[in-house]
């Protein structure tokens, strides 16, 4: 089967860092993509990890554990413009995306 | 220039209409995808073509319909709309199938009244 899970909703103060979690099953498993969606928008890409590790761009970082399909988000320096829904999503064959329910963020002053 | 474009961005239509939903790129990528994200913000894909070609046909009532007169294009034409497809449509493309590097449309919100 095809799992993808993380958080519904989480919240944090402007300034601060947030850690977005994903779990995933998936047969022909080809890479994990964090899109990052606003409301009536359509998604844009933030980040795309195929191999295990660490993968920093800026105030956005993602990682990737293969062995324990797992992979997180990390997100520095809050700003409140990260308000908005963050989607894992997992790459199969064909160039299939597989997407999770997403994760709302909500930033406070 | 947008790279990906899809027509209407709204679409409210009555239970049993047939509509047609348009998507062009311009970014000369051989692969299109249409994916629905439905009132739970999940997204699925429901269809890809390469160079014209069905390459992926998810498990989608045979009401609809892609097609794909060359590869700048994939359309999305639905029979008999329902309540349940009401949704927000995005359309997609990659360079091929082997690239990942999507790049999504803004969207058409059906609405099934």
């Amino acid at each position: 089967g095809q799992n993808i899970d993380q958080p519904t909703e989480m919240t944090a103060t402007e300034g601060a860092i947030v850690q977005i979690n994903c779990t995933y099953q998936t047969s022909g498993f080809n890479g994990l993509f964090w899109y990052q969606q606003h409301a009536g928008e359509a998604p844009t890409f933030l980040s795309y990890n195929v191999l295990d590790g660490l993968e920093e761009k800026g105030r956005f970082s993602s990682f990737l554990s293969r062995s324990k399909g797992y992979s997180y988000l990390l997100l520095k320096e809050l700003q409140m413009k990260d308000s908005a829904s963050y989607l894992c999503a997992a790459r199969g064959g064909y160039n299939k995306l597989i997407f999770g329910a997403g994760t709302r963020l909500a930033v406070h002053p | 220039d947008t790279a990906v474009s899809q027509t209407p961005k709204y679409l409210v239509t009555q239970m049993g209409n047939d509509k047609s939903i348009k998507c062009e790129q311009n970014l000369g990528h051989d692969t299109m995808y249409w994916y629905k994200q439905d009132s739970k913000k999940f997204l699925k894909i429901m269809f890809s073509y390469n160079n014209k070609e069905l390459i992926i046909n998810e498990t989608v009532p045979n009401r609809f319909s892609p097609k794909s007169p060359d590869k700048a294009h994939l359309n999305l034409h639905i029979n008999s709309l329902e309540l349940g497809d009401s949704a927000v449509y995005f359309c997609a493309s990659s360079q091929d199938f082997d690239s990942y590097g999507y790049t999504f449309g803004s969207g058409t919100r059906l609405t099934v009244v």
